[in-house]
């Protein structure tokens, strides 16, 4: 299994800043992903993260926006730029470790924008 | 995108009744997977089903897939207060757990 270890775990921010969230493995992994999870909605997919190479983007989601760090295997970062309430969502990280199909998550981050 | 669909979106029952949440896909798949979310929380890994397996048990779940209509059906015997969560479908393509494409989710609430 993997533990993640995500944060912040809740954050209000004001419109117009942005906001770094960082998610922290116990393993090398290869690929780390990132979810928003609007109110009271399912998960999406907003980007792969790699370790050496720029993240892969899911249609909607731009790199000026939610850009991505993955300065090594165990660590990867978020920031939601130039945010509007609109952005207020759960977010959260999962990794899949190699020879394991279950994905695990981190404790997600409650943002609210105001 | 092969987003998946569940129904009902929320139930809820009494302490010691099963609970059944479906779920249903649009493309092949490999795997499913049933993840349950407390309160807005991470997701914790329930149970996955291989496309050519058709029920699987753990513990008080019971998954089953029927890839002929493309939907899968989660059940929880005996339910507990503690059961009380929103459970998403899961499905991935041809690599494994990477890009899991979820479904909308059942609220399930249990009363005591």
């Amino acid at each position: 299994s993997a533990v993640i270890s995500q944060k912040p775990s809740r954050d209000i921010c004001q419109r117009g800043t942005s906001l770094t969230i960082q998610c922290q493995v116990d393993s090398q992994v290869t690929m780390m992903f990132w979810y928003r999870q609007q109110p009271g909605q399912s998960l999406t997919l907003i980007a792969t993260a790699n370790q050496g190479s720029e993240a892969t983007y899911e249609s909607g989601f731009v790199i000026d926006k939610f850009p991505i760090s993955r300065p090594n295997l165990t660590f990867s970062t978020l920031t939601v730029s130039n945010m509007s309430p609109e952005d207020s969502s759960i977010y959260l990280c999962s990794v899949d470790p190699a020879g394991r199909t279950e994905a695990f998550f981190g404790q997600g981050t409650r943002l609210t924008v105001v | 995108s092969q987003q998946g669909e569940e129904d009902p979106q929320a139930l809820s029952i009494q302490e010691g009744e099963n609970a059944t949440m479906n779920c249903s896909y649009k493309t092949s798949i490999n795997n499913l997977q049933w993840y349950r979310q407390n309160s807005g929380r991470g997701l914790v890994h329930l149970i996955l089903i291989r496309s050519n397996e058709r029920e699987k048990h753990s513990g008080r779940l019971r998954v089953t897939l029927d890839t002929s209509k493309k939907s899968s059906s989660l059940l929880i015997t005996a339910s507990r207060a503690a059961d009380t969560a929103s459970y998403f479908c899961a499905t991935d393509g041809s690599q494994g757990a990477q890009k899991l494409v979820f479904g909308q989710g059942t609220r399930l609430t249990i009363n005591p």
